[in-house]
């Protein structure tokens, strides 16, 4: 079965901090990742995903993850914090083989202070 | 925008009672799913469908059923509410091509009293 998991249910940054949230899977086959954002009361947006091919895939608003095979994690950073990231971070993992469908980890609030 | 509508975005409901949610999708796509979030467990897949009349059970399907009798509309249904059914519910569709990204509905905020 597959599983994520997201270390740390808050994050605290300044504005213009770094900003990284972590993200490790478990998968028995080659996985699909995904990182998702939600604003309060609204859906999820998708931010960025890896599917095949370059590990370090790039999303919206200055968001990155790198796919690490070796260490089975998919961290999102992006070099600056602003105010206008302060949401809820979610990670997912699809399931490639079987159930087509997306497991995601407890996800983690980001806060940004000014 | 994948066209996914849910209705009603807001319920309350006494204990006991069925509820039934709707989602409604506009571009034929195969599957479809139900999630709730609460908080510090994200989401959980309740029930899926990959077809018309095609479903089964995610991780926390007891107490809900599901339909889909038309390619455009999944139902959620709560058999006899409890409180611990108090969540938001989210429906989703992944689209055959694309890499398999979700699009999610604006969600439904139930609550069980």
């Amino acid at each position: 079965a597959q599983s994520v998991t997201q270390l740390g249910s808050h994050v605290s940054v300044s504005e213009g901090a770094l900003v990284l949230l972590r993200c490790n899977y478990s998968s028995s086959v080659p996985p699909y990742l995904f990182w998702y954002v939600q604003y309060p009361n609204q859906g999820l947006q998708l931010l960025l995903k890896y599917t095949t091919g370059a590990t370090l895939v790039k999303g919206i608003n200055g968001f990155e993850a790198e796919f690490k095979k070796s260490e089975t994690s998919f961290h999102l950073t992006k070099p600056s914090a602003h105010m206008s990231d302060a949401a809820e971070y979610f990670c997912a993992v699809l399931h490639a083989t079987g159930r087509r469908a997306l497991t995601f980890g407890s996800g983690t609030r980001l806060q940004v202070q000014p | 925008d994948a066209g996914i509508t849910q209705s009603p975005r807001h319920k309350v409901t006494e204990t006991g009672t069925p509820v039934t949610l709707r989602c409604h999708q506009t571009e034929n796509h195969r599957y479809m799913y139900w999630y709730r979030q609460d908080p510090g467990h994200g989401l959980r897949l309740i029930h899926y469908s990959y077809g018309v009349k095609d479903t089964d059970k995610g991780e926390v399907s007891d107490g809900y059923s599901v339909s889909r009798s038309k390619t455009e509309d999944f139902l959620l249904t709560l058999e006899s509410a409890t409180s611990s059914q108090t969540s938001v519910y989210f429906c989703a569709i992944i689209p055959g091509t694309g890499g398999g990204e979700a699009f999610f509905g604006q969600g439904t905020r139930l609550t069980v009293v």
